[in-house]
Formats: structure tokens, sequence, C-alpha cells
């Protein structure tokens, strides 16, 4: 059964770092998306990505976060410099484009991301 | 926020039937029922998902009422895997569009 797999499992970074996580997504799936989750509390999403734009994004998504479809299987989120409470657990999820009759969003295993 | 309203914790007996309540009293006319789980921080799973039919597939049923405020997610013979935190969500279900996850229902699966 295809997945959406995510690289690295575990990404530990110094306050004020750059990270890239990153992303496949189900072969034949055009949308994208990032959703993270801080320890103990809910999943929240972050952004959503098709057809090299930005979908829809939250207020959490600000200016130090980007998104990119660097080539035809992955999808990245970049965080410039990242902070304390960047700290989570990051999940890439993914669902078919258009013509298909439902829009389910099926989700990775996640990135951990500790920023120390 | 969740536009949906779960109990917090829920414990089931190996073998038996788990009974997950959800209330969605301001769902629209084109918004679905979602359902998801997360087991132990692993990224959420799509379970089922219906409009106002009951539905089934092979890891779940979906029972909604008659007036679409409520649904009741039934996993029929719950294993010890079933173990995991369940997410209710009214979404409108167009491409690019958010989840919106609340708390969920924790579900303990005993032997």
């Amino acid at each position: 059964e295809p997945e959406v797999t995510q690289t690295p499992s575990h990404q530990v970074t110094q306050m004020g770092q750059e990270v890239i996580l990153r992303c496949v997504p189900i072969s034949n799936h055009l949308y994208f998306y990032w959703y993270r989750q801080i320890l103990g509390q809910k999943v929240e999403f972050l952004v959503s990505f098709y057809n090299n734009e930005i979908s829809e994004k939250s207020e959490i998504f600000d200016d130090q976060f980007s998104v990119e479809r660097p080539d035809g299987s992955n999808f990245t989120l970049k965080i410039r410099s990242t902070k304390l409470e960047d700290s989570a657990m990051y999940f890439c999820a993914s669902s078919e484009a258009a013509g298909s009759t439902f829009y389910e969003q099926y989700f990775g295993p996640g990135t951990r991301l500790t920023v120390t | 926020d969740a536009k949906t309203t779960q109990p917090t914790s829920m414990d089931c007996a190996e073998g038996r039937a788990a009974n997950l309540p959800c209330n969605h009293s301001t769902i629209s006319g084109n918004e679905y029922v979602y359902w998801y789980r997360q087991i132990h921080s692993q990224g959420p799973q799509y379970i089922i998902h219906g409009l106002k039919n009951n539905e089934t597939n092979e890891m779940a049923s979906l029972i909604i009422t008659e007036d679409r405020k409520s649904s009741t997610l039934i996993l029929p013979h719950a294993t010890l895997r079933d173990t995991a935190v369940y997410y209710c969500i009214v979404w409108g279900g167009q491409a690019g569009t958010a989840l919106i996850f609340g708390k969920g229902t924790t579900l303990s699966v005993s032997s």
C-alpha cells in the first residue's frame, strides 16, 4: 500500500539554525500538507500546497516557514531560524487532486524536531 | 476551533465492540464527518467518513444520526492495537483545506 514517507525521523538542532524537513508524498497525489503537534497538544495545520503554490496557511505559518517542491517527488518544510517553541512532531500529508470523489489526507510517520 | 465534542477517554475489552460517540451539532449541510486515529504519536490514520448515510469499511462502521448532529464510530471487535486517540472531524472535504483536530477520545483496549 502506498504511503507518505518522511526524513529524518528525528532532528536535533540549535536555536537559530535552519532546518529542512523532507517528505515524499504518495506518488499520484498532488495536494500536500504540513501539520505539527507539540508534545501533549493537538495536531495543528500549518500549510497546504498545490501546483507549486500555497493553497492555504494558518497563523502559525509565518515568514520563518517556507515550503517547496524541489523535484517531482519531494516536498519540504524549511524553518529559517528555529526557536525553542518550534520543537514538535511535524507531519506531512498528501491527498488526491481534482477529479477524485474525496480528498482524505494521508499522513506520514512524522519528524520529531528538537530545538535546544 | 474544532466543531466536534468527544469524550476524553473510553475503555474497551479486547474482542468487544468499541463505540465512540461524537457530537457535531453545528455541522453544515455540505460538511462530512471524518474519523482519524493516532497511535502513540504516529501520524494520524484515516479511518472512515460519511455525509448522512451509515458507512462501513474494513476498519470500522460509522453511524450518523438522521439530523446529522451526532455520530458514532464502531470498531466491531477491538484489539490491543486499536488503542489510540480517535479524532472526529467535521470537514468540507475540499482538497487543499485544513483538517481541524480537536483533542479526540483516548481509547484504551485491554485484555
